[in-house]
């Protein structure tokens, strides 16, 4: 089945304690992304990447690091959470980030649930 | 830079009325996607449907239906005879190439609660 799996789905943190959310897709897509989703502001871009070893700051990326050693693998990295951190995290994938006529949208995942305390 | 408005926040309706979800955008783009996801309450987020700039053909899908209008920039989604399972947070989303790569820009929902 062709999927974007998240882990975890639920996660409660300390401030300050290193965290990594797995994002792993099993379409061959090239690009990836993160995005947070916070009451009254939507979804924002946080990172993505077009490629193996090609990645980008979204809207928000401050507080959060990206890798993409993989094609099939995207984490998302927080050094040291901070309360204002506490969020829904979606990772996305999808074809290519210049293909213009066959882009069906993203694939997503389940969503992760974070709460630092 | 792109934008996308939903100007409601939350909508309340008795099942069975119909009920339209506001989408305006913004870009500088010729050529751009929008689309609609559907968050039920269990948080995944589900396509709806896509459509292109050049195709401003109104499209229907069951009790579903969209309005794209490039005049007004808007993208209007209406649910017919609506039903509990309906109930969800609805986003608007917009495709272009700002800067020379996609980004997609989604809108900051609208939650619909349609009671029983």
């Amino acid at each position: 089945e062709a999927q974007v799996t998240q882990n975890p789905r639920y996660l409660i943190t300390v401030t300050g304690k290193k965290l990594t959310v797995t994002c792993s897709q099993n379409m061959n897509h090239e690009y990836m992304s993160w995005y947070r989703q916070d009451p009254g502001l939507g979804l924002r871009q946080i990172y993505y990447s077009m490629n193996v070893e090609v990645t980008d700051k979204g809207d928000v990326p401050e507080g959060y690091k990206v890798s993409r050693k993989e094609k099939r693998n995207f984490p998302l990295i927080l050094e040291s959470p901070s309360p204002n951190q506490t969020s829904l995290y979606f990772c996305a994938s999808s074809f290519s980030a210049r293909d213009s006529e066959d882009w069906y949208g993203y694939t997503f995942g389940s969503g992760t649930r974070l709460t630092v305390v | 830079a792109q934008k996308v408005t939903q100007a409601q926040t939350e909508i309340s309706v008795v099942e069975k009325e119909d009920v339209t979800l506001d989408c305006v955008y913004e870009t500088r783009d010729t050529t751009y996607y929008l689309f609609w996801y559907k968050q039920p309450p269990s948080g995944e987020l589900v396509f709806l449907i896509r459509r292109n700039s050049f195709d401003e053909q109104n499209e229907i899908s069951g009790r579903y239906s969209w309005n794209f209008q490039k005049s007004t920039s808007s993208f209007n989604f209406t649910i017919t005879a609506s039903q509990v399972v309906d109930s969800a947070v609805y986003f608007c989303a917009l495709r272009d190439y700002s800067g020379g790569y996609q980004k997609v820009t989604f809108g900051t929902g609208t939650k619909l609660q349609v009671i029983p």
